[in-house]
């Protein structure tokens, strides 16, 4: 059972188009990171949120930690091509990092 | 260039044949982590190591072994490999342990396979 889940698994999108990726769980995290990883290649920081209700934004994509530091969520604005990979959160948890399953996100141009 | 290599990148072997797989980080950083990733289960941890001399175990150790002798290295030992392990893994480093302020930089990956 992984500490975090991430939903949905995939997510296929027109450009142009809106989408949101959750991740969720029962822990509280001093911090959450997200990642966005390409094929053949190694994950890549986005962000990392560190206060509950945080809200940061990156361009098109906008990042939020619950109040209650146990969720998080990836919103793009807008998807262009470019934004296909695959994107993975991550929790800090006694100097590890526990990764969700990640979300595959597919965009049509 | 700051960066985590990783080699081979692609390796085939058979069961029972060990093999190393070697991790290098030019940045100075103190924590260097191992993970395997499989369809369906994201990432996670083998082993990491939070600086010289100091390993310990993450959440899937069994069946390998790393060291952590200098700095800069942290390979990934599988002393009797079997099928089960064929994945692709990942090696990582940061300044300190990862989250909060310090990102975590990974290797571009290791595509193994056992038969």
């Amino acid at each position: 059972t992984q500490l975090l889940e991430q939903s949905p698994q995939f997510l296929s999108i027109q450009e142009g188009e809106n989408l949101t990726v959750y991740c969720n769980s029962s822990s509280v995290f001093s911090s959450l990171q997200w990642y966005r990883q390409e094929p053949g290649e190694g994950p890549v920081l986005l962000v990392t949120v560190v206060t509950g209700g945080e809200v940061k934004k990156l361009k098109r994509l906008t990042f939020q930690f619950g109040d209650a530091r146990k969720d998080s969520s990836l919103h793009i604005t807008a998807a262009q091509p470019g934004d296909t990979g695959l994107y993975l959160c991550a929790g800090d948890v006694s100097y590890k990092l526990s990764f969700g399953a990640g979300t595959t996100v597919t965009v049509r141009a | 260039e700051a960066q985590v290599t990783q080699n081979p990148r692609y390796l085939i072997t058979v069961t029972g044949k060990k093999l190393t797989v070697t991790c290098s980080q030019n940045m100075n950083h103190e924590y260097m982590s191992w993970y395997r990733q499989d369809p369906g289960l994201g990432l996670r941890q083998i082993y990491y190591s939070m600086n010289v001399e100091v390993t310990d175990k993450g959440d899937v150790p069994e069946g390998y072994k790393v060291s952590r002798k200098e700095k800069r290295n942290f390979p990934l030992i599988l002393e009797s490999p079997s099928p089960n392990q064929t994945s692709l893994y990942f090696c990582a480093s940061s300044l300190s342990s990862p989250g909060g302020k310090y990102e975590q930089y990974f290797g571009p990956g290791t595509r193994l396979t056992v038969t």
